[in-house]
């Protein structure tokens, strides 16, 4: 157990719909990591939070959003959802910006 | 850009040794991880090298050539559960723990 927490675990939707997946980082970590795995990209980096604040960017669409709040949690928000987005969607924390990152158990994302 | 190579697929017997390899080409160097991830769980964290040379954290190591591109992960006394894929990762800048990460190495142990 890696400390990282993510709900739902399964998510099914249709064509068009929005959803939002959220993530707890390990205690005390300040900085929360989105990624994508689909079996033919492998995992990618979407987006990066440091405690509040947005730090990097990675292969993120533009229907895609994320937040990090006060408390640290971090939701991801997938809107006008297409057949393409079905994936695996992790997230991840690590104490600073230079430690390694620890993966929360996932969302598996189908998109109907 | 960044580039990460690695083998698809690799198999062995258990009680063997593998090394499963990987290169990269990245604008910028800060680091190199491996994880583990059995298929449709979390990736796990195995090892990190910054600078040259090799890593040991008991069965694993974990070696690092910058000036090459490359490293390699050496599983030693194979295990069924070592079963799994194998992500290599980079992290291109210091300050940023952003990472690249290959495609990942699919290893079958076989009894």
């Amino acid at each position: 157990d890696s400390g990282v927490t993510q709900t739902p675990k399964h998510l099914i939707t249709a064509t068009g719909q929005r959803v939002t997946l959220r993530c707890s980082p390990r205690s005390g970590d300040l900085s929360v990591y989105w990624y994508q795995q689909s079996l033919d990209q492998g995992l990618q980096f979407l987006i990066q939070y440091y405690n509040g604040e947005e730090r990097a960017k990675g292969n993120i669409l533009e229907r895609f959003s994320a937040q990090q709040f006060p408390d640290l949690h971090s939701e991801l928000n997938l809107s006008s959802l297409e057949l393409g987005d079905s994936a695996l969607y992790f997230c991840a924390s690590s104490g600073g910006t230079g430690d390694e990152q620890y993966f929360g158990p996932g969302t598996r994302l189908t998109v109907t | 850009g960044q580039n990460i190579d690695q083998p698809t697929e690799m198999t062995a017997t258990e009680g063997a040794i593998v090394q499963i390899n990987c290169t990269y080409q990245t604008s910028g160097f800060n680091g190199l991880f491996w994880y583990q991830q059995h298929a449709g769980e979390a990736p796990t964290f195995l090892s990190y090298n910054v600078l040259d040379g090799l890593e040991e954290k008991g069965r694993f190591s974990s070696f690092l050539s910058r000036s090459k591109g490359y490293s390699y992960l050496l599983l030693k006394e194979l295990q069924m559960k070592d079963s799994a894929s194998y992500l290599c990762a980079v992290r291109a800048r210091s300050g940023y723990s952003t990472l690249t990460f290959g495609k990942g190495t699919m290893l079958l142990v076989s009894p």
